[in-house]
């Protein structure tokens, strides 16, 4: 594997639900992130780790809760969660803010449905 | 916090240049990004320009003026691979990007 993958690709889910997203990096990098992006929309920043440690929760609801237990992994765990979440879940990797351009790289994203 | 804005959508020819503009009001600014993104894929790197001027990428050129918080992709000899949406993004002094509501771009034959 290479780049960002992200499982599953789809998901429907219940509002009763509890499902998790995974995000796996094989870059090497040490930030990954959580965006929301909803049709004519601009992605939304969601969560930053950092090393592991989170140093943003923009604002998210607690319906929403990341975990990060290495700086290769970072997952999404969802729990009664509203039909206005449904949307594309994008993760994102990229190196500290000390090498250069830093650019963010994405995975394919999760298409998120809650019925 | 950031304010973005591009165009909605744009349709051009193949063969044909089209030019993408992006305005921002930022409250601090740490570079801008052009990302490209397929239907159903993931957004890729396109860009980067933290200095005024043009850089220029191939087929692609982005060029940005800080002072009028504003910036421009070039696309030229479009290809049907190019119909895609574009993305503007704004990095900030934490090195966040805020990200515009993308151009959806169209090339027809």
């Amino acid at each position: 594997e290479t780049g960002v993958t992200q499982t599953p690709r789809h998901l429907v889910m219940g509002m009763t639900n509890k499902k998790s997203l995974k995000c796996e990096q094989h870059l090497g990098h040490n930030a990954m992130y959580w965006y929301k992006q909803s049709a004519k929309k601009p992605l939304e920043l969601m969560f930053v780790y950092n090393f592991k440690e989170q140093t943003e929760n923009n604002s998210v609801p607690s319906r929403f809760s990341p975990e990060c237990p290495n700086s290769s992994h970072l997952f999404l765990h969802l729990h009664t969660l509203q039909p206005e979440d449904s949307a594309l879940y994008l993760c994102a990797s990229s190196h500290g803010p000390d090498r250069g351009v830093n650019e963010q790289f994405f995975g394919p994203g999760t298409r998120l449905t809650v019925l | 916090g950031q304010n973005i804005d591009q165009p909605t959508e744009m349709t051009a020819t193949e063969g044909a240049i089209v030019q993408i503009n992006c305005t921002y009001q930022t409250s601090g600014f740490n570079g801008l990004f052009w990302y490209q993104q397929h239907a159903g894929e993931a957004p890729t790197f396109l860009s980067y320009n933290v200095l005024d001027g043009l850089e220029e990428k191939g087929r692609f050129s982005s060029f940005l003026s800080r002072s009028k918080g504003y910036s421009y992709l070039l696309l030229k000899e479009l290809q049907m691979k190019d119909s895609a949406s574009y993305l503007c993004a704004v990095r900030d002094e934490d090195y966040k990007l805020s990200f515009g509501a993308g151009t959806t771009v169209t090339v027809r034959a």
